[in-house]
């Protein structure tokens, strides 16, 4: 069965380092998703991905952060100037013509 | 603003007792409810979902009713199993788009005692 991928599954950063999150959607599919999850709260939405561009994000989602698909397989995730809270568990998740959005494991990201 | 409220946060059952997870949400819009399964360490996985022109759907074990006129959806496991022990997320989709955007609930903590 198709699954969504995402490296690194644990990310150690120092406060104000870049970091880019991979991900690698299921094939054929064409809508693309971060969400974020702070430890023991809820699965937080990102932004959403289509046609190349961003179709809708979220307040979180502020000019430190930025999304790409550089080739016809990777959707990455990077933020620019890491802040100790941005630390939380990031998932991505793909869905194809239907409504159902399937998710990767998610990557860990501690920012000391 | 667009909200999505989820009960009890955590819910403990005995081994093949019925579990009952329920969740409302703020805008009547909304058409799109799944439901996800969340084990430790792992991302969640989707595990059923409803459209809003039902208004009851199963999967063996599983079952998801939606009341659009009170705005709540509820998911059902009957004879729960240890392995049914994990976070559960309902979720809205509150987009106007065809890109869908989730909103989740704050997640229930089920534990499935043996």
């Amino acid at each position: 069965e198709p699954e969504v991928t995402q490296t690194p599954s644990h990310q150690v950063t120092q406060m104000g380092q870049e970091v880019i999150l991979r991900c690698v959607p299921i094939s054929n599919h064409l809508y693309f998703y971060w969400y974020r999850q702070i430890l023991g709260q809820k699965v937080e939405f990102l932004v959403s991905f289509y046609n190349n561009e961003i179709s809708e994000k979220s307040e979180i989602f502020d000019d430190q952060f930025s999304v790409e698909r550089p080739d016809g397989s990777n959707f990455t995730l990077k933020i620019r100037s890491t802040k100790l809270e941005d630390s939380a568990m990031y998932f991505c998740a793909s869905m194809g013509g239907a409504d159902t959005q399937y998710f990767g494991p998610g990557t860990r990201l501690t920012v000391l | 603003g667009e909200n999505v409220e989820q009960h009890p946060s955590t819910l403990s059952v005995q081994e093949g007792d019925s579990a009952v997870i329920k969740c409302t949400y703020s805008d009547s819009a909304s058409n799109y409810f799944p439901w996800y399964k969340q084990e430790l360490g792992k991302g969640p996985q989707l595990i059923i979902d409803i459209r809003s022109n039902v208004g009851e759907k199963k999967d063996q074990r599983i079952a998801v009713t939606l009341n659009k006129t009170a705005k709540h959806f509820s998911l059902h496991i009957t004879e729960t199993q240890p392995e049914d022990s994990a976070v559960y997320f309902c979720a809205a989709d509150f987009s106007s788009g065809s890109a869908r955007q989730l909103t989740f609930g704050s997640g229930t903590q089920l534990t499935v005692l043996p």
